[in-house]
């Protein structure tokens, strides 16, 4: 079976905190992306890695950066957590733009 | 950018039939459905790549325009496990490989 997995499910973080969120995917994919999900909201893209050390803004980068220094890791980083940064966050993979993406189960994060 | 999905949410009875809209304002690359239930991942439906396409399995269908602007994803008779959110997924023409998705329409069917 193929997975994508998400380091934690929930995390609770204080503000101003430093943040990490790790995804691992084990399909030895090209592409990986890390999405934010709130309600009414949909999945909105935040970072997108086509390769190693390879990257490219989405939709909502603002306030988030990413690491993929190995094929099968995608890091998001939340230089200085918020409370509006509270959200469930999504990790998917891809092997190329034509095949279907892969999702982890998720990391609800609370910033208190 | 964000492709639009309409209907926004829906309720439906058992056997009932539902259509699903995705649009962008580009040429498309490709488009992709997903379905997502309650605490859950989203999970795979279908991808489509070529104007004018049209595939599917079961009940469940999806048909892409020859101007590769638009999507429709078409539930038929449908079932209590179809209830979820549909999420359409795009990739523009010419651009990256960035896979953005629209807001999703809630579907809900009852016995």
């Amino acid at each position: 079976d193929v997975k994508v997995t998400q380091s934690s499910r929930y995390l609770v973080k204080r503000t101003g905190e430093k943040v990490f969120l790790e995804c691992v995917q084990d399909m030895d994919h090209e592409n990986m992306f890390w999405y934010r999900q709130d309600p009414g909201l949909g999945l909105r893209l935040i970072y997108f890695s086509y390769d190693v050390k390879m990257k490219e803004k989405g939709d909502i980068p603002e306030g988030y950066s990413v690491s993929r220094e190995k094929k099968e890791r995608f890091s998001l980083i939340l230089e200085s957590a918020s409370t509006n940064q509270t959200s469930m966050y999504l990790c998917a993979s891809s092997l190329w733009e034509y095949t279907e993406a892969f999702f982890g189960q998720g990391t609800r994060l609370t910033v208190v | 950018q964000q492709p639009v999905q309409s209907p926004q949410a829906v309720i439906l009875r058992e056997g009932e039939d539902a259509v699903i809209n995705c649009s962008s304002s580009k040429a498309l690359y490709s488009v992709h459905w997903y379905r997502q239930k309650h605490g859950e991942a989203p999970v795979f439906l279908m991808i489509l790549l070529k104007g004018g396409e049209q595939k599917g399995h079961d009940k469940i269908s999806a048909s892409f325009n020859e101007k590769k602007q638009q999507s429709s994803l078409y539930l038929t008779a449908s079932q209590l496990s179809y209830s979820g959110t549909y999420f359409c997924g795009t990739i523009t023409q010419g651009g990256s490989e960035k896979l953005v998705f629209g807001k999703g329409m809630k579907l809900t069917v009852n016995p």
